[in-house]
């Protein structure tokens, strides 16, 4: 599975949006980017994902660099209740498995 | 609609004893998965079933790790014994699709191990 490089932590406003980067320079033609987050005490949740155009769902939106090697989550309006651990992870196109790094600290201040 | 159900949530025990941890995944759902976070290690795969086969184990750590779905339905991972690297939390998750990179896997809270 490809590696993905995300920054350890990153800090934000309650009510200001968030930008999450995600390099993955190795990504091959056929990775779907995904993204989960966990929460404090809580398993890994599934955020939103893609393969080349920029996504949005009610959680998140996903931009996707025109040449797939990284990608950013957004978060629009940070709430103390996204404070988590963002996980960037690529998947084969008949992947199964999840691959999780270290992941990117969010800390959201009030 | 519930969703992935772990038990025990916490279980604490000695060097050498066994412990089996239960994982009741989505109804419905064909794939599930265990995972595992060690102490201060990223969350590693363990292994996959499909429905009561296992799809895959490689992330199996060794012959000490038991992994069961009968039935197809709730699955089980036994550790006999456990070791005090084996402490970290267990998690599982389940899937509706398989061998498709845009399927969403749905945690469990974890079972969170503690071998002393």
């Amino acid at each position: 599975d490809a590696k993905t490089t995300q920054p350890n932590s990153m800090e934000s406003n309650e009510e200001e949006p968030v930008h999450l980067p995600c390099n993955h320079s190795t990504i091959s033609g056929t990775d779907y980017i995904h993204w989960y987050r966990q929460l404090p005490s809580q398993g890994p949740e599934y955020v939103i994902h893609g393969l080349t155009s920029n996504v949005n769902n009610r959680m998140a939106s996903l931009a996707i660099a025109e040449d797939r090697k990284s990608s950013t989550l957004i978060l629009h309006r940070a709430t103390l209740r996204d404070a988590a651990v963002y996980y960037c992870i690529l998947r084969a196109e008949y992947g199964n498995k999840l691959v999780f790094g270290a992941g990117t600290i969010l800390r959201v201040k009030s | 609609e519930a969703g992935v159900t772990q038990f025990p949530s916490h279980s604490v025990i000695e060097k050498g004893q066994t412990v089996t941890l239960r994982c009741d995944p989505i109804s419905g759902h064909d794939n599930l998965y265990w995972y595992r976070r060690v102490m201060g290690k990223e969350i590693k795969f363990l292994l996959h079933f499909v429905k009561e086969s296992k799809q895959d184990e490689s992330g199996m750590p060794n012959n000490r790790f038991l992994a069961e779905r009968t039935g197809g339905t709730y699955s089980t991972l036994k550790v006999q014994p456990a070791e005090l690297e084996d402490s970290g939390v267990y998690f599982c998750a389940s899937s509706q699709v398989r061998g498709l990179a845009t399927g969403i896997q749905y945690f469990g809270a974890g079972t969170r191990l503690s071998v002393l």
